[in-house]
C-alpha cells in the first residue's frame, strides 16, 4: 500500500510553546489529508479535513486558532499545537488520500506530550 | 448521524482459543463503508479489512474472519486460534459517506489480550 509519514514519532514540549507535526505522502499526491487525536485509552476523533490548496474544515469542538493546519502542497500537510498545554498531550495521527474513492492510508502517528 | 458502537471494552482470551469483537453501527446513509483496524502498542492503525454496504459476503483471511449483516447493523471480527501477537487494541469504524477513501467515525475500540 501506499505510504504516509509523519514526523516526529514522538515529542515532548513545554506549555506555551508550539509544536509542528508533519504528514507527508510519499508515493502519492494527496488531495486530502485528515487529523486524527487519540486520547490515552480512547478512541480516534477526527480534528480536521484539508484539501490541498484550500483551508480546513474543523470538526465542531475543534479551535481552528489553537490547532492550525497547512496543506500547501500535494505530498506534506502540517499540524501546529499552538500554545501546547498539557491538556493537549494526545497521539496525533494523520491519514492521506490521493482522492475521491482512492483508500485513505494512516500515518505512524505522533505523540505529543506537553510538561 | 454515524455512530459505531464497540460494546466489549476489553477481552481476555487465552492462545488457541476462538474470540469475536462485536461491532454494531449506525448511518443513514444507503452506501457506506466499514472498516477494523488493528493498533498494537506502538500506536499505528494497521488496516485488516474494508467492506462496502451493498457486499454482504462474509469474508475469510487466514485466522481472520468478518460477519458483516445489515438487517442487524453489525460487522463483527473473529479470529480464530488466537496468538499472543493478535493482542491489540481493535478499531471498528465507519465513513461518513459513499467515498471508502473518506473520513472515519471511529467505535471506541476493544482491548484484545491473548495470554499464553
Amino acid at each position: 500500500g501506499a505510504v504516509v509519514s509523519q514526523h516526529p514519532s514522538w515529542v515532548i514540549c513545554k506549555s506555551g510553546t508550539s509544536v509542528k507535526i508533519e504528514c507527508r505522502s510519499l508515493d502519492f499526491q494527496a488531495t486530502t489529508m485528515f487529523w486524527y487525536r487519540q486520547f490515552p485509552k480512547q478512541s480516534l476523533m477526527l480534528m480536521a479535513t484539508s484539501n490541498e490548496g484550500s483551508k480546513a474544515t474543523y470538526e465542531q469542538g475543534v479551535e481552528k486558532d489553537k490547532f492550525l493546519i497547512n496543506h500547501a502542497s500535494l505530498t506534506l500537510s502540517t499540524l501546529t499545537v499552538t500554545s501546547a498545554h498539557p491538556e493537549d498531550s494526545s497521539f496525533y495521527i494523520c491519514s492521506a488520500r490521493g482522492g475521491r474513492n482512492t483508500e485513505a492510508f494512516f500515518g505512524q502517528g505522533t505523540r505529543l506530550t506537553v510538561v | 448521524a454515524q455512530k459505531v458502537t464497540q460494546a466489549q471494552t476489553e477481552i481476555s482470551v487465552v492462545e488457541k482459543e476462538d474470540v469475536t469483537l462485536d461491532c454494531v453501527y449506525e448511518t443513514r446513509d444507503t452506501t457506506y463503508y466499514l472498516f477494523w483496524y488493528k493498533q498494537p502498542p506502538s500506536g499505528e492503525l494497521v488496516f485488516l479489512i474494508r467492506r462496502n454496504s451493498f457486499d454482504e459476503q462474509n469474508e475469510i483471511s487466514g485466522r481472520y474472519s468478518w460477519n458483516f449483516q445489515k438487517s442487524t447493523s453489525s460487522f463483527n471480527f473473529t479470529i480464530t486460534a488466537s496468538q499472543v501477537v493478535d493482542s491489540a487494541v481493535y478499531f471498528c469504524a465507519l465513513s461518513e459517506a459513499a467515498e471508502y477513501g473518506n473520513k472515519l467515525v471511529f467505535g471506541a475500540g476493544t482491548i484484545l489480550r491473548v495470554k499464553s
